[in-house]
């Protein structure tokens, strides 16, 4: 079975901090990774994808990626309580699926 | 703009009855998937189809089957519904980046 884990949180943060969400996965051999924002009672939405090891940032959001130790993280900069929400890291291998995590709830306090 | 619409948002059944939740994508996309989320189980893959007539079993096929008869559409069958049916469904179709997703159906099953 192909492992995506994340903390589920609550991760409660001030409003304008930095939200640091950290996701492991298991395949080694997974190649695409992707952050996707889901809020109570809608379908998840695409913030980032990233593929190759480093940074990529999209202006307050930052996707994180590190192969060799299986870890991808995102940061959301200067947070807003409109960034509450649960947050999905999903890997892909060489198949068409995505294989999801559990989520990570974000709660962002005025 | 990309669209994933699924016929209804909400849907009761009785036990027994057999079901059917319809996906329909605009993009001409050849993959499609259909999840369901738990609360704590997170999104999981149930069927998903690489084109058309063409189908994968996902993580949790059972009690479910697919039809998948032209490009844009996507049928999810619960051939008898049962009470541990009672989820949120998820249809998504892909391009060579992203995963769209539909805006969900809540099944209730009785």
């Amino acid at each position: 079975q192909k492992e995506v884990e994340q903390n589920s949180g609550p991760l409660s943060v001030p409003e304008g901090a930095i939200a640091s969400l950290n996701c492991t996965y298991s395949d080694r051999g997974s190649q695409s990774f992707f952050w996707y924002r889901q809020y109570s009672g809608k379908s998840p939405e695409l913030i980032m994808f990233i593929y190759s090891n480093g940074d990529k940032e999209d202006g307050r959001f930052t996707a994180q990626l590190n192969k060799a130790s299986q870890y991808v993280s995102l940061l959301i900069r200067d947070s807003q309580p409109s960034d509450s929400a649960t947050y999905l890291c999903a890997v892909r291998g060489s198949g068409y699926a995505l294989n999801f995590g559990k989520g990570t709830s974000l709660l962002v306090t005025p | 703009d990309v669209k994933v619409t699924q016929s209804s948002r909400y849907l009761v059944k009785r036990t027994g009855e057999k079901v059917f939740l319809e996906c329909v994508q605009d993009m001409d996309h050849e993959n499609m998937f259909w999840y369901r989320q738990d609360p704590g189980l997170g999104l999981r893959l149930i069927y998903f189809s690489y084109d058309v007539k063409m189908k994968e079993k996902g993580d949790i096929p059972e009690g479910y089957s697919v039809s998948r008869e032209k490009k844009e559409r996507f049928s999810l069958i619960l051939e008898s519904a049962s009470t541990n049916q009672t989820s949120m469904y998820l249809c998504a179709s892909r391009d060579d980046y992203e995963q769209y997703f539909g805006p969900g159906t809540r099944l209730t099953v009785t």
